[in-house]
């Protein structure tokens, strides 16, 4: 059982370049989220998939796209990376039974020049 | 506007000393609380998760507390170790008609030396 994965560990892009960072669940929840974080912003949402099918705006989704590929899968894709979007990315699910407590991969430390 | 603010900032404590971590949060309406700890470079991992009933939840040398009425909750950690040290972020949780959300503190970030 190994949670919330999460690859790559690290990127580095040259600006205007595209790139896909996948994430996978094996706890067989209906929820993900792909969020940011940045020094002294804390984590912030991008975007969320509530079920298979489905995919929801979060706090700050400018500049990026999801795919809820399948239940396992939850993939989020930068079009043309910005320096703005240098951060860490972390994929996270929940399970409604569990009060929603989400359990968050390990992150992906992504480095845009 | 829903916001969870946590203090202090930081914190440098001496291994086997207690501390106390502050969240004071305006989100409505309430639905639970969470502490979440993150080590450096991974992922962040629940501590306790606290509902509007609960107004004490310990894990091990961790114990939250909250206060409904004033909307303050503290994460007391006991006879510090030195794995202790990582960022501690507070969580509230809000579900409402237009859906359900969460609101992430900024984070204490705890350092503690030998």
């Amino acid at each position: 059982n190994a949670g919330v994965t999460q690859t790559p560990k690290f990127q580095v892009l040259k600006t205007g370049q595209s790139m896909t960072l996948q994430c996978a669940q094996d706890m067989n929840h209906n929820s993900m989220y792909w969020y940011r974080q940045d020094p002294g912003m804390g984590l912030r949402l991008i975007y969320y998939s509530a079920s298979e099918g489905t995919t929801d705006k979060g706090e700050v989704p400018n500049g990026y796209n999801v795919s809820r590929l399948n239940k396992r899968e939850f993939s989020l894709r930068l079009e043309s990376a910005a320096p703005s979007q240098t951060s860490v990315y972390f994929c996270a699910s929940s399970a409604p039974r569990t009060a929603y407590e989400q359990y968050f991969g390990p992150g992906t430390r992504l480095t845009v020049t | 506007k829903n916001q969870v603010e946590q203090s202090p900032q930081s914190l440098i404590i001496l291994e086997g000393k207690n501390c106390t971590l502050q969240c004071n949060y305006t989100v409505s309406p309430f639905s639970n609380l969470r502490w979440y700890k993150q080590d450096t470079g991974r992922g962040p991992v629940s501590l306790t998760i606290m509902t509007f009933s609960e107004n004490t939840k310990s894990n091990g040398r961790y114990t939250a507390t909250l206060d409904a009425d004033t909307k303050q909750s503290s994460l007391h950690i006991t006879a510090s170790q030195l794995s202790d040290s990582a960022s501690y972020i507070c969580v509230v949780s809000s579900n409402s008609n237009s859906g359900y959300a969460l609101n992430f503190g900024k984070g204490t970030s705890l350092l503690v030396t030998p």
